[in-house]
């Protein structure tokens, strides 16, 4: 069967420190995957994309690594602050031309101390 | 706020009622979403729209009927509803490969 496995356990870190989360995933094909945030009682927010022919993402503090060999990513908040504390989602596309069909991981929740 | 908002914020519902969830974006977009997201579960994709046409139907109860009546505006009636039920409603519309979330409709059903 699919899945999408993200560390269910918080993660504690201490700012100025770099947070990496894991999403890893069995019998998918993705074209591509996605990072959101959400933080309580608000709905996910985009962070970035990182398609199956790339290696690397960045935006601003934040970095992606996409293996699909492993069927991993790897997701970095360099230099986090206490304002990076949330949840922190990964997602997989079953992509058909009609409506991105997204499948979540059970997210990541992040807290930086001060 | 990402341009999608959604009423109500929160809903309290017995087993016999009928109510309806509404979803509004004027981004542009050309496709809707609604998902499920209950307590320690991952978030559930359930009726997809691309323009204006159902698209995906994730085996969802019919107790669940989504609407959509043009490019901005999505609904979610709902009728005889289970405890199990409750949980948050998120919408979400794209018109490329990210999409934007509402804030939700937290749902208890009693």
């Amino acid at each position: 069967s699919q899945k999408i496995e993200q560390n269910s356990e918080a993660l504690n870190i201490q700012e100025g420190k770099t947070a990496t989360l894991t999403c890893n995933y069995t019998n998918y094909s993705p074209a591509y995957l996605q990072w959101y945030r959400q933080d309580p009682g608000r709905g996910p927010v985009f962070l970035l994309l990182i398609r199956e022919n790339e290696k690397e993402k960045r935006k601003e503090r934040l970095k992606v690594t996409f293996d699909t060999t492993l069927k991993q990513s790897l997701f970095h908040i360099t230099a986090s602050q206490p304002a990076d504390s949330a949840t922190y989602l990964c997602a997989l596309d079953r992509f058909k031309a009609a409506g991105n069909k997204l499948t979540f991981g059970g997210g990541t929740r992040v807290l930086v101390k001060p | 706020e990402t341009g999608v908002t959604q009423t109500p914020r929160h809903l309290v519902m017995g087993m016999t009622n009928k109510k309806s969830l509404k979803c509004e974006q004027h981004l542009g977009h050309n496709a809707m979403y609604w998902y499920k997201q209950s307590a320690k579960k991952p978030l559930e994709l359930m009726f997809v729209y691309s323009l204006e046409e159902r698209v995906e139907n994730n085996s969802v109860p019919s107790r669940f009927s989504p609407e959509c009546p043009n490019s901005s505006h999505l609904f979610l009636h709902l009728h005889t509803l289970q405890p199990e039920d409750s949980a948050l409603y998120l919408c979400a519309s794209s018109l490329g490969d990210e999409q934007f979330f509402g804030p939700g409709t937290r749902l208890t059903v009693l």
